[in-house]
C-alpha cells in the first residue's frame, strides 16, 4: 500500500462548480495535513495547513481531515479559471519535518 | 510579503560537471529544505537543515549531494558530478521553528530547473 494516494486527474469542471479533491494515506504518524497549489513550472504554494480532524475554511477553500479514515479533502467553492493548477496534498509527522507529497491532481476550470 | 527566492531559474550543464543551486530563505526562518521534482513525477524530499547541520536526508541524497549555509542568508545545494537522472526541478523551502510542539508550514521557492546533457 502506498503511503499517500491521490487521483492524478485530470479533472475538468465548469466555472462556478464545486470541486472536491481527495487524498488517502496509510501512515498513522502523520499529524500535519497540507494542500499546496502548483502552477505549471512553478513552486508549490501553500493553500491550507491543519493538524486536527475536522474542517478548516479559508475563503472559497475548505480543508477536511478524517484521521480515523486516513482521508483528507480540499473543497473549492465557486471555482474560477484562475484555480486551474495542480493540487498537491502533503503530510508530515512523527520525528520528522519532511513533507510527503501526493502525485497531484490536475484541475482545469473551464470559463 | 516575504518569499523564498532561488537562482538561477534554469541551469544547463554537462554530465559530470558540478552545479550549485542557490536559495535565499525567508529571513526569520530556521529550517531549510531541498526537494526535487522530476518532470511528471511527484515532489520528493531530499534534505533538511537546521542549526548548521543536516537534520534528515533521503536515500536520493547520496555522497554526490551536499548542502551549505555559507552566510546568514544563502542556502546552497551542490551536486558534485551531475548525472542525466539529476535533471529535475529543485525546490528550496523554509519554515519557522516549531511552536507549542507543532511544526510550522514550509514555504517553497519558485525552483531551479536543472538540465543535465
Amino acid at each position: 500500500q502506498k503511503e499517500v494516494e491521490q487521483d492524478p486527474g485530470p479533472l475538468s469542471v465548469p466555472e462556478g462548480a464545486i470541486v472536491s479533491l481527495n487524498c488517502t494515506y496509510s501512515n498513522s504518524a502523520f499529524q500535519y495535513f497540507m494542500w499546496y497549489r502548483q502552477y505549471s513550472r512553478k513552486g508549490p504554494e501553500l493553500l491550507m495547513y491543519t493538524y486536527s480532524s475536522g474542517n478548516k475554511e479559508d475563503g472559497r477553500f475548505t480543508a477536511q481531515v478524517d484521521k480515523s479514515s486516513k482521508y483528507i479533502s480540499l473543497f473549492i467553492r465557486d471555482s474560477q479559471p484562475s484555480d486551474s493548477a495542480t493540487y498537491l496534498c502533503a503530510f508530515a509527522g512523527g520525528a520528522t519535518n519532511k513533507l510527503i507529497f501526493g502525485t497531484g491532481t490536475l484541475l482545469a476550470v473551464q470559463p | 510579503e516575504p518569499e523564498v527566492t532561488q537562482t538561477p531559474s534554469h541551469q544547463v550543464t554537462q554530465m559530470g560537471q558540478e552545479v550549485i543551486l542557490r536559495c535565499v530563505p525567508i529571513s526569520n526562518h530556521l529550517y531549510f529544505y531541498w526537494y526535487r521534482q522530476i518532470l511528471g513525477q511527484k515532489v520528493e524530499f531530499l534534505v533538511s537543515f537546521y542549526n548548521n547541520e543536516i537534520s534528515e536526508k533521503s536515500e536520493i541524497f547520496d555522497d554526490q549531494f551536499s548542502v551549505e549555509r555559507p552566510d546568514g542568508s544563502n542556502f546552497t545545494l551542490k551536486i558534485r558530478s551531475t548525472k542525466l537522472e539529476d535533471s529535475a526541478m529543485y525546490f528550496c523551502a523554509s519554515s519557522e521553528g516549531p511552536s507549542s510542539g507543532r511544526i510550522k508550514e514550509q514555504f517553497f521557492g519558485p525552483g531551479t530547473r536543472l538540465t543535465v546533457l
